[in-house]
């Protein structure tokens, strides 16, 4: 199993839905991501964890939400879809403790907005 | 401007080649760097830090220059196996801001 999960792994979905990304880790890392992937711009941090109780924004996180549910569950929410945020999502996990800044990623999460 | 800039790519190389990629960052504070590797549309894998005195791992050869803040890859004897894009990182408090990746493609 992977240690990085992500759910659904493709979504086709209407303008306007509220859509959520789902992403657990059994890795036992303290901190969790989220990126979206588009061809050309490489992967831009949306929102980020460093525990439980504290959520970070990043370069492009207007239009996002997230919730950090408990150290192992990380949700990426968008509230009212659009097309431009038709992208790959790749939720990713780190180890304070290392203090490498190795992420580990899951293996993404397709969103297609008509 | 990004806050981490990589060569244009697609990069177009016979086996056996040697291929340097380039990466910049314009955040001085800065603290560690890295190369991923990611094959068509599956998830970034870590390839190597990036080391202030440099490092080698088989074929490959990773450089940082804090000074100039740029940071590259090596790659020798390239195989096909190495097509791939690759993405510089860098380590800012803790969050990794990506390069937008160089396509690595290698040739019979």
């Amino acid at each position: 199993d992977a240690d990085v999960t992500q759910t659904p792994r493709n979504r086709i979905t209407k303008t306007g839905k509220r859509i959520m990304l789902e992403c657990s880790q059994t890795k036992g890392h303290d901190r969790m991501y989220w990126y979206r992937q588009d061809p050309g711009l490489g992967l831009r941090l949306i929102y980020y964890s460093f525990d439980v109780k504290d959520i970070n924004k990043g370069e492009i996180s207007d239009g996002y939400s997230v919730s950090r549910q408990a150290q192992a569950k990380f949700s990426l929410s968008l509230e009212s879809a659009i097309p431009n945020q038709t992208a790959l999502y790749f939720c990713a996990t780190s180890d304070l403790s290392r203090g490498t800044g190795e992420l580990f990623f899951g293996e993404g999460s397709r969103l297609t907005v008509l | 401007r990004k806050e981490v800039e990589q060569d244009p790519g697609p990069f177009n190389v016979p086996e056996g080649a040697t291929v340097a990629f380039n990466c910049t960052y314009s955040n001085s504070a800065s603290q560690s760097f890295f190369w991923y590797r990611q094959d068509c549309r599956k998830e970034p894998k870590l390839l190597m830090s990036v080391y202030s005195s440099g490092n080698e791992d088989g074929r490959f050869t990773a450089q940082l220059n804090r000074a100039s803040q740029y940071i590259s890859l090596l790659i020798r004897d390239s195989k096909l196996s190495d097509s791939a894009t690759y993405l510089c990182a860098v380590n800012r408090e803790g969050k990794l801001i990506f390069g937008q990746g160089t396509e690595l493609s290698v040739k019979p």
